[in-house]
């Protein structure tokens, strides 16, 4: 899950198996959340999102799991590949007067052994 | 090809020497922002802009300037970096309110600072 320390948590998972990656959000009044990937060398990429009004979405060997309820978001990635292996982000999001002011996890190191 | 583009990718300077980072997006985007990404801490944003002439602060904005004369262009500027401003920055563009895809923001590849 994302830390709350200085060194990134990391999960380590074998080609094939399936990773959740979980993320603690902190405002109750965030309707709007993404996650991330961020390979090494590179700037973050936009893998999924989901809104406050839904509980679950699917993307491609990607799902999004949102429980507003404990404020937990999970992302699932089926047969992991090695390609896989990155830093995961996960960013609440709350309208502001019509602004946009997003608040980034610190993030989770998947790393993926062959 | 659709990009945020950061210049230069990696700077080593020194105490006190102004610098420029500059970013443009050719996606037509309205909102444009910085952020500065350290161990542990995760991405935070430094400025944002939300259109031509319009920024405004981020979470971190001390010891950093922004502008916004063009739509494409965002330049991050350091007037007299510290020490502290030693990071991996980052420059962001999303679409503007009522576009498509109007929440996911497209991120250039990073600059790595470090300031002597």
């Amino acid at each position: 899950g994302e830390s709350v320390g200085l060194h990134l948590p990391t999960l380590s998972v074998q080609e094939g198996d399936n990773s959740i990656i979980n993320c603690a959000y902190s405002n109750s009044a965030s309707d709007y959340f993404i996650w991330y990937k961020q390979e090494s060398g590179k700037g973050p990429q936009f893998i999924i999102d989901i809104r406050s009004n839904m509980d679950k979405r699917q993307g491609q060997r990607v799902t999004v799991l949102l429980n507003k309820t404990v404020k937990h978001l999970s992302l699932q990635i089926a047969a992991t590949q090695p390609g896989d292996s990155a830093v995961y982000f996960c960013a609440e999001n709350i309208s502001t007067g019509g602004s946009y002011i997003p608040t980034f996890g610190r993030g989770t190191s998947l790393i993926v052994h062959p | 090809e659709a990009q945020v583009t950061q210049n230069p990718r990696y700077l080593i300077t020194v105490t006190g020497k102004k610098l420029t980072v500059t970013c443009s997006q050719n996606m037509n985007h309205e909102y444009m922002s910085w952020y500065r990404q350290d161990p542990g801490l995760g991405l935070r944003q430094i400025y944002y802009s939300m259109n031509v002439e319009v920024t405004d602060k981020g979470d971190v904005p001390e010891g950093y300037k922004v502008s916004r004369k063009e739509k494409r262009n965002f330049p991050l500027i350091l007037e007299s970096p510290s020490p502290n401003q030693t990071s991996l920055y980052f420059c962001a563009s999303r679409p503007g309110q009522g576009a498509p895809g109007k929440n996911i923001q497209y991120f250039g590849a990073g600059t790595r600072l470090s300031v002597l």
